[in-house]
């Protein structure tokens, strides 16, 4: 089974600041992708960003980039140039790609950010 | 706006009652998901369908079921409510079985008294 571990419950940052939220996940799977989700207040669950195991490139979205190191099995996002709409909970989670699997997504505990005025 | 439509929103209802929530996915897609939210257990996959058939099975109580019908809305169905029970449920889509990302309603936050 998979696992996702988020292991700071919250962060802050200044507005136009540079923050990293950090991700570590367990798999014996060779193929799975990894992504971030963004949580605002409306509850929303919005897709951030995605990174495939078999790229050794970082996904990058405008001003969200991620660091995925596959050998330390750890997927952190960096935000920069931080507003206050980024305000949220932040979700890491984990999907198989294994041929026949389904595309369920085991989440970690999440973040907590607040972008500080 | 993710294309995903839940309803109700909002729902209170009282223990030992049953409740059906409600999911339309984005036009096209096939794979319908159902999440669980709630404080203690973070968010939690219930149960997938697959263009009318069920995929996959998460950590969902007997009490608790799911369909999808033939124009791909998907509802879950909640009976013997509990207190534990209070949670965010979200549902989610994409249009294929595997390798592609969901995308997620707005939840139904539902409240048991």
């Amino acid at each position: 089974a998979q696992t996702v571990t988020q292991s700071q419950p919250e962060m802050s940052v200044q507005e136009a600041e540079t923050v990293t939220l950090s991700c570590t996940y367990d798999t014996s799977e060779n193929n799975y992708y990894l992504f971030w989700y963004k949580q605002p207040p409306s509850r929303q669950m919005i897709l951030v960003i995605r990174q495939e195991a078999y790229k050794q490139q970082n996904a990058t979205e405008n001003r969200f980039s991620v660091n995925f190191q596959k050998a330390a099995k750890s997927f952190s996002l960096k935000i920069s140039d931080s507003q206050l709409g980024d305000t949220a909970m932040y979700f890491c989670a984990f999907m198989k790609g294994s041929e026949g699997a389904n595309s369920k997504l085991t989440f970690g505990k999440g973040i907590t950010l607040s972008v500080r005025p | 706006d993710s294309g995903v439509t839940q309803t109700p929103k909002h729902l209170i209802t009282a223990t030992g009652q049953r409740v059906t929530l409600r999911c339309s996915p984005r036009s096209g897609d096939l794979s319908v998901y159902w999440y669980q939210q709630s404080l203690d257990q973070g968010l939690q996959f219930l149960i997938q369908y697959y263009n009318g058939e069920e995929r996959a099975k998460g950590n969902i109580l007997e009490r608790f079921s799911a369909q999808q019908f033939p124009d791909l809305h998907s509802e879950l169905n909640l009976s013997s409510l509990e207190l534990g029970d209070s949670a965010l449920y979200f549902c989610a889509s994409s249009p294929t079985n595997m390798n592609t990302e969901a995308f997620f309603g707005q939840g139904t936050r539902l409240t048991v008294v």
